[in-house]
């Protein structure tokens, strides 16, 4: 089955800066990439989503950018501020049975005031 | 959020005794799934169910079964819950045809003593 890889597993940033979180995937038929973003306590919202036939995608300060020769995708948020400190996950899926999603192990984003 | 509710949302139980986990729809969403959240390994798919009385596998589903008897209920249950299955356990839906994404339902934490 699919394989999804996320890194870093911590960041820290300083207000104002931007991040980058990274994703790879091994199933070369994944073909829709999701990002969730979880504060503490509470239910992985959707931020953002990528199609397989779109290779950057952007909403107001966030976005997504897909290398599918590469099989890697990435989040970037710039302008970070003290709200964007949550758990970050990437997903991958095939478009199965099912729709099974495959997430990444989370990247935990700390923006330093 | 969609209109996803799931309970109990907090269970401690003891080692041996049977425990099910109840995940309500609002939105007649064909897909249903069951995750559960550990640290340092993200959101794994237990079971899905891609309609009333058809459910399938995920990546960690020994140990757990599952039931969709209506559109808007999914049953998540533990036959004789084990320490190991003490964590998080999100449910999920989407609906059919082109659109992908996935909701997250408010999450149950269940402890096994």
């Amino acid at each position: 089955g699919e394989n999804v890889e996320q890194h870093p597993s911590t960041l820290s940033v300083q207000e104002g800066d931007s991040a980058v979180i990274k994703c790879t995937y091994s199933d070369s038929a994944s073909n829709y990439f999701p990002w969730y973003k979880q504060e503490l306590g509470k239910r992985p919202q959707l931020i953002i989503d990528i199609r397989s036939n779109v290779g950057e995608k952007k909403d107001q300060r966030i976005a997504v950018t897909l290398n599918k020769t590469a099989k890697h995708f990435s989040l970037h948020i710039t302008e970070t501020q003290p709200e964007d400190s949550a758990v970050y996950f990437c997903a991958a899926t095939t478009r199965n049975t099912g729709n099974q999603f495959y997430f990444g192990t989370g990247t935990s984003l700390t923006v330093i005031p | 959020d969609a209109g996803i509710t799931q309970s109990p949302r907090h269970k401690v139980t003891e080692t041996g005794t049977p425990v099910t986990l109840r995940c309500h729809q609002t939105e007649n969403h064909r897909y249903m799934y069951w995750y559960r959240q550990d640290p340092g390994h993200g959101l794994r798919l237990i079971h899905y169910s891609y309609g009333v009385k058809d459910t399938d596998k995920g990546e960690v589903s020994d140990g757990y079964s599952v039931s969709r008897s209506k559109t808007e209920d999914f049953l998540l249950t533990l036959e004789s819950a084990t320490s190991s299955q003490t964590s998080v356990y999100f449910c999920a839906i989407s609906p059919s045809g082109a659109t992908y994404e996935q909701y997250f339902g408010p999450g149950t934490r269940l402890t096994v003593t």
